[in-house]
């Protein structure tokens, strides 16, 4: 089944304590990103890769790190999680068809709670 | 900056009935506009996408329209069904694609 997985699904950490959350999808899509939703708020895109090795900042970047050595994973890095870090995550994928439009498929979310 | 504007109110409709949400967008017009359906407690799935060229495009019961004059899309759903019932996302992409702008979503109940 093509998906997009996301791992862990819910965790509660303390400040400071570097946290990794793991996005991998089986589709062979070039364009990945990450977002983080809140109420009110709606999805803005933390980070995005156009392929491996290539990365660039969304919207609020501040204080997340993302890595893409292989083209199926795309690992969201909190080095020194902060309260207002708490959120609902969320990993997608896509391929652009021919005329560049990117079709986003979402993995299920990771519920992040931050003390 | 861009600003994407959707009906922050819950929309309450009888079944059988047309819903129609609106998504109204600030500055430069997209390249393309999608929909997503988003049930809580999950990801977003992916309904429609019309191109900044096109006026209408259609899907079973569902159907959207892009006015660049008016900087809008509408998005409606016939025959509504309480299965309808969820968040409706309105979504911006710009050419080259790598940046999809969200709005906040309006939430849709259907009544039987």
């Amino acid at each position: 089944e093509a998906q997009v997985t996301q791992n862990p699904r819910y965790l509660i950490t303390v400040t400071g304590k570097k946290l990794t959350v793991t996005c991998s999808q089986n589709m062979n899509h070039e364009y990945m990103s990450w977002y983080r939703q809140d109420p009110g708020l709606g999805l803005r895109q933390i980070y995005y890769s156009m392929n491996v090795e290539v990365t660039d900042k969304g919207d609020v970047p501040e204080g997340y790190k993302v890595s893409r050595k292989e083209k199926r994973n795309f690992p969201l890095i909190l080095e020194s999680p902060s309260p207002n870090q708490t959120s609902l995550y969320f990993c997608a994928s896509a391929k652009a068809d021919n005329t560049g439009a990117n079709v986003l498929t979402f993995g299920a979310g990771s519920r992040l709670t931050v003390l | 900056s861009q600003k994407i504007e959707q009906n922050s109110e819950a929309l309450n409709i009888q079944e059988g009935k047309t819903a129609t949400l609106t998504c109204n967008y600030t500055n430069y017009s997209p390249a393309y506009l999608q929909w997503y359906r988003q049930d809580p407690g999950r990801g977003p799935v992916f309904l429609l996408l019309i191109r900044e060229n096109e006026k209408e495009k259609r899907k079973e019961r569902l159907k959207v329209t892009f006015d660049t004059t008016l900087k809008q899309s509408l998005f409606h759903i016939t025959a509504s069904q309480p299965a309808d019932s969820a968040t409706y996302l309105c979504a911006l992409s710009y050419t080259g694609g790598f940046k999809t702008i969200f709005g906040a979503g309006t939430r849709l109940f259907v009544k039987a």
